[in-house]
């Protein structure tokens, strides 16, 4: 049974960054490839990033762009997605889903919500 | 980058209703094609993959067709449950796996 936890909400000062963190059982990370999607309140799902699943690099999406992070301790197959210079609009569900080699999401985290406020 | 298209944005329908959705990605992406359902304050949740395979699970009554840019999601007879937002997903470029805007399905 494959699951993936995340860790808890969190609230942010306009500037400052977020660690959201994504623990995966019952399937080993090297083998999968992790994506995080976020989705702000009322709006749909936005695709952040991605790890290739042939090279394993992790590609981003181009609004993100020197904001975002992702990385992985596959000592405790967690992985990782870090957001940087928190905006209002970064307010959002941040989830994390696994691609087991058909190109589609599976299985889900439960979802992060992270709130951007001063 | 490839854009995806979503219509409508949102209908109205009864149960036993026959509703269709379609996708449009803004360059061929052969067969490259997922729908998802999400519910609120839920995770979404994998329906169909590669365009026409339901993933396991998944009742009958909910079919996928097309190819190449044009793509629809048909649910045969709605169920209550079926009342949900129904997302397109691109996955012809990994691992860069857009969404269409979505479309809301409420009860009439």
């Amino acid at each position: 049974q494959v699951q993936l936890v995340q860790s808890g909400a969190e609230v942010k000062r306009p500037g400052a960054s977020v660690k959201v963190s994504c623990k995966v059982s019952g399937y080993i990370l090297n083998e999968l490839s992790m994506h995080w999607v976020r989705q702000a309140p009322g709006e749909g799902l936005e695709w952040m990033g991605g790890i290739h699943p042939q090279n394993g690099k992790s590609i981003y999406a181009q609004n993100l762009q020197g904001r975002i992070t992702m990385t992985d301790d596959t000592s405790t197959d967690t992985a990782y997605m870090e957001l940087s210079s928190l905006r209002s609009d970064d307010t959002a569900v941040y989830y994390c889903a696994i691609d087991l080699g058909n190109g589609s999401y599976e299985y889900w985290g439960q979802g992060t919500l992270v709130t951007v406020s001063s | 980058d490839i854009q995806m298209t979503q219509s409508p944005s949102s209908l109205s329908a009864s149960v036993g209703d026959r509703v269709t959705i379609t996708c449009r990605a803004s360059q061929s992406i052969s067969s490259y094609l997922n729908w998802y359902q999400q519910k609120p304050g839920k995770a979404p949740t994998l329906l169909i993959y590669g365009a026409s395979t339901l993933h396991s699970g998944v009742p009958s009554r909910f079919s996928g067709s097309g190819s190449g840019t044009d793509f629809t999601l048909t649910i045969s007879g709605l169920q209550p449950e079926d009342f949900a937002t129904y997302y397109c997903q691109q996955s012809y470029s990994p691992p860069s796996f857009t969404f269409g805007p979505g479309t809301t399905v409420d009860i009439k």
